[in-house]
């Protein structure tokens, strides 16, 4: 089955400053790429998603880029905020129809420091 | 538009005790997944369903858990007999689409598990 993994643990940035997470994934028929964000006691939230026929994705302050040769991709926040402090999980699924649950990675805690 | 409902949002059993979660997924939305969350841990799938139908339950222990969505719409997810390793936060999701692809998923807010 699929396997992504997802660096680092933990990111600590100053306030303004950008954010990039990073992951891979195992299974090449993985042709979906969401990134969801985690506030405490929250259900994650999507921020952003890819597609595997796209190689970069922005929306506002936020991007995402995928390599699909390399099976791996990152999520870019730049001007980072106070409230951009959550987990954040990189996903990945099968989508044809069917079966299209998302494997998901560990997550980051990203902290901005004010 | 109304989001994924979870009840409850919180539930203390102890071991060896049978325990119920309840999904009210997004209107119209004809897939819903139930996901469980270990603490420290990004969510697994256990089961996902369409309308009515299982489409993936590989992931799911079926020795004890098993999972319903009768009518399509709400699902419900039961664990008997609860073990310590079952404590974590389940996630319920739902998406629109039928036959894909790139059906975007939204998550309801989740139910803590303790299992003491």
């Amino acid at each position: 089955g699929e396997n992504v993994e997802q660096h680092p643990s933990t990111l600590s940035v100053q306030e303004g400053d950008s954010a990039v997470i990073k992951c891979t994934y195992s299974d090449s028929a993985s042709n979906y790429f969401p990134w969801y964000k985690q506030e405490l006691g929250k259900g994650p939230q999507l921020i952003i998603d890819i597609r595997s026929n796209v190689g970069e994705k922005k929306d506002q302050r936020i991007a995402v880029t995928l390599n699909k040769t390399a099976k791996h991709f990152s999520l870019h926040i730049t001007e980072t905020q106070p409230e951009d402090s959550a987990v954040y999980f990189c996903a990945a699924s099968i989508q044809l129809g069917g079966a299209d649950g998302l494997t998901f990675g560990k997550g980051t805690h990203l902290i901005i420091q004010p | 538009e109304a989001g994924v409902a979870q009840s409850p949002r919180y539930k203390i059993i102890e071991k060896r005790q049978s325990v119920a979660f309840w999904c009210n997924p997004i209107s119209g939305h004809a897939t819903l997944y139930w996901y469980q969350q270990i603490l420290g841990q990004g969510p697994k799938l256990l089961i996902q369903f369409q309308n009515n139908g299982v489409v993936d339950d590989s992931q799911l222990p079926k020795d004890r858990f098993s999972a319903e969505r009768l009518k399509g719409v709400d699902s419900t997810l039961k664990i008997q007999p609860a073990k310590l390793e079952d404590s974590a936060v389940y996630l319920c999701a739902s998406s629109f689409g039928t036959s894909g692809p790139y059906n975007e998923q939204f998550f309801g807010p989740g139910t803590r598990l303790t299992v003491l």
